[in-house]
């Protein structure tokens, strides 16, 4: 069973709020990754860290997403100015490297943007 | 981009059958990593099977696939389904650090 931590279960927010949510990877997992499922279940990656370092975002997280993941303290991943179509389930996966190794996932963070 | 297809939508079957969930990828990469991941309802996804060598068949929990890079595919079969197995499939590759690509997803429903 995953180990991974995940603040707040469920968010709503009005539309122009922010929405922060957070992630506690499993111990020893140096790797973490952030995904969004929509409604219709697809999924679409975010952002990934390597300890503190980014290692590859999409056009989006970079716009209207910022993510952390500093030392000793839970990552996150804040909308800036939630929109309608943010609302989905915020899923983080942490995994002990790069490459062939299982992502474990959290139970998600359900965002609801109203 | 790095894309992933499988077979569409809803997969309906009895229990006892045999069941086959296609899944094929496109990649720039020569050496992929090929997972299939299970969803049940209200659940996180989980990892039942990956690979990365070619034409090696892997198992787990009753499931094989075998990576096959001359077809780019990763087939997903089960040769007796259960009712347990009723839940979201997903197929999915990375390159390295880079995250999930994901299918769209298989819905498995198994009747008694």
């Amino acid at each position: 069973n995953s180990k991974v931590i995940q603040t707040p279960r469920y968010l709503v927010k009005g539309q122009g709020q922010k929405a922060k949510m957070r992630c506690i990877p499993e111990k020893g997992h140096p790797v973490v990754f952030w995904y969004q499922q929509n409604k219709n279940n697809e999924f679409k990656f975010l952002i990934n860290f390597q300890n503190q370092e980014v290692l590859q975002q999409i056009d989006m997280t970079e716009k209207r997403f910022s993510a952390e993941c500093p030392s000793n303290s839970p990552c996150s991943l804040e909308i800036q100015s939630s929109e309608a179509g943010d609302s989905a389930l915020y899923l983080c996966a942490s995994s002990p490297g790069t490459g062939g190794y299982e992502q474990y996932f959290g139970p998600g963070t359900r965002l609801t943007v109203l | 981009g790095d894309s992933v297809t499988q077979t569409e939508g809803l997969v309906t079957l009895t229990e006892g059958l045999p069941v086959m969930l296609n899944c094929t990828y496109q990649t720039i990469y020569s050496n992929p990593f090929l997972f299939w991941y299970v969803q049940h309802l209200n659940e996180s996804p989980r990892l039942l099977l990956k690979s990365f060598t070619d034409n090696k068949r892997t198992e787990h929990q009753g499931f094989h696939a075998t990576l096959h890079k001359s077809s780019s595919s990763f087939h997903l079969q089960k040769s007796s389904a259960q009712l347990s197995d009723s839940a979201l499939y997903y197929c999915a590759l990375n390159n390295y650090a880079q995250g999930l690509t994901f299918g769209l997803g298989t819905r498995v429903s198994v009747f008694p």
